[in-house]
């Protein structure tokens, strides 16, 4: 079983509809979450960075932390043709510089 | 420039041949870290170099697989005698600090071995 598990879609939705994207882990001891987002051909860039469990927005996106469950997500409202790209998870545990990194999910939203 | 850039940003090469690819990062992160992403996978953490610290090699997948940084500068990362299996984006991030927080990544390199 890998630590981190993420579908890797794809997933394609209509322009404006509401995204759901998820990961699970298996490491407890997980502390930091984050998701990062990458366009075809370009390097991965930071989108939202949670602490702990809880949940976090900025804009229309929304990340989720459920540790009881082990369980990540994040939601993107309204979205656009700009919003497809592959959208990462990673996660680490407390004072540690090593992320583990999902396999990605490639979403498409179509106009 | 304000970000990390990376170089070249396509190599393709013969199997058992070496390749050297490059990274240089923002301008004051101290820590670097290099990633491979094979196609539909996710980020394999390969090497973190913080400073002047010795650098944490445990996810070099081979001895064919080495990496040098000079200070908190440029950092090259060398492939001997190329496998197809080592085809895939290459990937440099950069970091402030011990390296917790945001990782600012670069382009990447697209190695293809033949």
């Amino acid at each position: 079983q890998k630590e981190v598990e993420q579908d890797p879609g794809p997933l394609s939705v209509p322009e404006g509809a509401i995204v759901s994207l998820n990961c699970t882990y298996s490491n407890s001891a997980f502390q930091y979450f984050m998701w990062y987002r990458q366009y075809s051909r370009k390097g991965p860039e930071l989108l939202m960075y949670t602490y702990s469990s809880g949940n976090k927005e900025d804009g229309r996106f929304t990340a989720q932390v459920d540790k009881s469950s082990k369980y990540i997500s994040l939601f993107i409202r309204d979205s656009q043709p700009s919003d497809s790209a592959t959208y990462l998870c990673a996660m680490s545990t407390s004072g540690t510089y090593k992320y583990i990194f999902g396999t990605g999910t490639r979403l498409k939203v179509l106009a | 420039g304000a970000g990390v850039s990376q170089s070249p940003s396509n190599k393709v090469t013969e199997k058992g041949k070496d390749v050297e690819l490059r990274c240089d990062p923002i301008s004051g992160h101290t820590a670097l870290y290099w990633y491979r992403q094979r196609l539909g996978q996710g980020l394999e953490f390969l090497i973190y170099f913080q400073g002047n610290s010795a650098p944490d090699k445990s996810g070099l997948p081979s001895d064919r697989f080495s990496a040098e940084r000079t200070g908190e500068s440029v950092s090259t990362l060398t492939i001997q005698r190329t496998q197809q299996e080592d085809s895939a984006v290459y990937l440099c991030a950069s970091t402030q600090g011990q390296g917790e927080g945001e990782q600012f990544f670069g382009p990447g390199t697209r190695l293809t071995v033949l």
